[in-house]
């Protein structure tokens, strides 16, 4: 399977506290992109960072992709109640498909 | 613009029944694509069209047929439903799986899908 894996899969914090997510993934990629899905909705895309980029920010959030280890993190700062949601990473890979492959996802619960 | 727009959003099937699931976009998306999304499994991919009257398969196309006709539509018919069917279902669709700002997915609200 491509699909990536995150890390943890469950995350709980405070309000104001950052979130750290971990996505590794097993192929050479064009990009990979974060997503987030709010309870019982789709999934809505976030930011999309390409294989010659290490950092990217947007708001408050932060991706960084390391091509040599095929990982990747979103750092949420300052957290929100509003942020609780799932967070999946989704690569695309070199293969010639034109297909995103998605991670099993992160939970994240921000306690108001 | 209405985005990607499913239907129906809960439905019940019993074992063996067929249904179709509806999926259409107003943004003139070419690539069109259909994902189950089962619990600690993230999403799978079932189907895609990189346009009208081009299809192929995914990861998991067993039991599932799509067809495109046009751009807009993209619906998902199951041919005999069975219990390992029950699941989320998403439509997506985005301009193109290659263009230059890379391959931005837009999701539907979901289809709940449960086999009996």
């Amino acid at each position: 399977s491509q699909q990536g894996e995150e890390d943890p899969q469950a995350l709980s914090i405070q309000e104001g506290e950052n979130a750290t997510m971990n996505c590794s993934y097993k192929t050479s990629i064009n990009n990979l992109q974060w997503y987030r899905q709010n309870s019982g909705r789709g999934l809505v895309h976030l930011i999309l960072i390409r294989s010659n980029e290490r950092e990217k920010h947007s708001g408050r959030l932060r991706v960084t992709l390391d091509t040599s280890k095929k990982s990747s993190s979103l750092l949420i700062t300052a957290s929100r109640a509003a942020d609780t949601a799932s967070y999946f990473c989704a690569t695309d890979p070199q293969t010639g498909a034109n297909n995103l492959f998605f991670g099993t996802g992160t939970r994240l619960t921000v306690i108001p | 613009n209405a985005g990607v727009t499913q239907t129906p959003k809960f439905q019940v099937l019993k074992t063996g029944q067929s249904m179709t699931l509806q999926c259409a976009q107003d943004m003139n998306h070419e690539y069109m694509s259909w994902y189950r999304q089962d619990p600690g499994m993230g999403l799978r991919l079932i189907h895609y069209s990189v346009g009208a009257g081009i299809t192929d398969q995914g990861e998991v196309p067993n039991g599932y047929n799509v067809s495109r006709s046009t751009t807009e539509d993209f619906p998902l018919r199951l041919l005999s439903a069975a219990p390992s069917q029950t699941s989320v279902y998403f439509c997506a669709s985005s301009y193109s799986p290659r263009d230059n700002s890379g391959n931005t997915i837009y999701f539907g609200e979901g289809s709940w899908l449960t086999v009996v």
